[in-house]
């Protein structure tokens, strides 16, 4: 079965840092996979979603970029973080006719 | 109108006790649907698919609507570790991919 990684669990980081999230996928290839993020009491909000290597499609218009450099790797990136970036960023996948699988997510707090 | 609505809760139950939560979608196109269960700082985790006919696993009951497009989950015997956040998901097929729209969730907390 897939297990997905993510690192780092916590990041502090001030405003107009970059950023760059680590997501990598086990036990499975060719999966399709998803960045969350999920507000303080919020649902999760789907912001970009891969189904191979170099494509992206971003579902919202935002600070954040993402990019898929090998099958099993997806990282969420931004160049200057604002404060409405803090949130719980969740990484995800899929393969073709199974559920969705989350890694166990990285909290960032930007100040 | 939100495209998965559930009540936020919270539902407090002492243990054993029977407890039904209740969701709605919007897209009638929806293809799957799913319980997540999401404790707190922590990851969502399937709990159960839904289908139409219904369906249980050990305390949880799923049922489906189509009609009405709503979907519920029933837990029985309570227990303390039941305590999280149920987050009602449908799937569709929407600009080229499969599609998991999440609900906010509904929070339980079961007490002694």
């Amino acid at each position: 079965s897939q297990t997905i990684h993510q690192w780092p669990a916590t990041l502090v980081q001030p405003v107009g840092s970059p950023l760059s999230l680590e997501c990598t996928v086990e036990g499975t290839s060719n999966p399709n996979l998803y960045w969350y993020r999920q507000a303080a009491g919020r649902g999760l909000q789907l912001l970009f979603y891969s189904v191979g290597i170099g494509q992206i499609s971003s579902e919202v218009p935002q600070n954040l970029s993402a990019s898929r450099p090998q099958d099993r790797q997806f990282i969420l990136s931004s160049k200057k973080l604002l404060l409405s970036d803090s949130g719980f960023y969740l990484c995800a996948g899929t393969v073709i006719g199974e559920t969705q699988y989350f890694g166990p997510g990285t909290r960032l707090l930007v100040l | 109108r939100k495209e998965v609505e559930q009540d936020p809760g919270p539902f407090n139950v002492p243990e054993g006790a029977t407890v039904a939560f209740n969701c709605t979608y919007s897209n009638s196109a929806s293809q799957s649907f799913f319980w997540y269960r999401q404790d707190c700082r922590k990851e969502p985790k399937l709990l159960m698919s839904v289908y139409s006919s219904g369906n249980e696993d050990g305390r949880f009951t799923a049922q489906l609507n189509r009609a009405s497009q709503y979907i519920s989950l029933l837990i029985r015997d309570s227990k303390l570790s039941d305590s999280a956040t149920y987050l009602c998901v449908v799937r569709l097929f929407s600009g080229g991919y499969n599609k998991l729209i999440f609900g906010a969730g509904t929070r339980l907390a079961v007490h002694p």
